[in-house]
């Protein structure tokens, strides 16, 4: 019973154009988003995070927009540059519950020069 | 950061295995994370403060130890087939937004 999915398991952007990653779950209890980056032979590694009480949530060129109704999150990466290419993965988890993230399958971005 | 070991092992089925984690400096939760081949990571459990804080779905031959510096432990007994995987161990800190920052794993392979 997956939780969270990512149901597209690859995506080639053109270096300079926007990345979109989605990410769905089906429990109404999360209220705590994450986007995890993973290159091989490394640990995932923290991207950006938003809560349930937003809808969108911005670091530089990395953007997460929650449509709570929808249950749907997505995750923006404008411009996408090579040193993106890399495996990510969504996570979700209760803010009353820190001790368990569901995680999705991930996503391997290939941003071509 | 956190560190793990050993980076890559392998066991026969019903043998038992232990995996290794050291935690960032200044965390005092540990959680532990199955990843199988082509699957995001799933929660097994977590520690603070050397007591298990929640479990996932693995079966009790899943096992942890929390030292007091915070380090941890993951052991697994009779291994079987589908226990191949990379575990990987995430520590953070017990307070407010709770970010995992993860090791590179230890990848056990069964046969």
């Amino acid at each position: 019973d997956q939780q969270v999915k990512q149901n597209s398991p690859s995506l080639s952007v053109q270096e300079g154009r926007i990345s979109i990653l989605n990410c769905d779950y089906t429990n109404s209890m999360f209220d705590y988003f994450l986007w995890y980056k993973k290159y091989p032979a490394e640990g995932p590694t923290f991207l950006i995070s938003i809560s349930s009480i937003k809808d969108k949530n911005e670091d530089g060129r990395f953007t997460v927009f929650l449509n709570k109704s929808a249950k749907h999150l997505s995750l923006h990466i404008v411009p996408s540059q090579p040193g993106d290419s890399a495996v990510y993965f969504c996570a979700a988890g209760e803010a009353n519950n820190f001790n368990k993230f569901y995680f999705g399958s991930g996503t391997k971005l290939n941003v071509k020069p | 950061g956190v560190t793990q070991s050993p980076t890559h092992l392998i066991k026969t089925r019903g043998q038992q295995v232990t995996l290794r984690c050291s935690s960032q400096s200044g965390h005092n939760t540990v959680s532990w994370y199955q990843q199988a081949l082509g699957q995001g990571p799933q929660f097994i459990f977590q520690y603070y403060r050397k007591e298990e804080n929640g479990r996932g779905n693995f079966p009790p031959r899943f096992s942890g130890l929390q030292f007091p510096n915070d380090s941890s432990e993951l052991n697994v007994n009779a291994l079987e087939l589908d226990d191949s995987a990379l575990y990987l161990c995430a520590s953070s800190s017990n307070s407010g937004a709770n970010v995992l920052t993860f090791g590179a794993g230890s990848r056990l392979t069964v046969l």
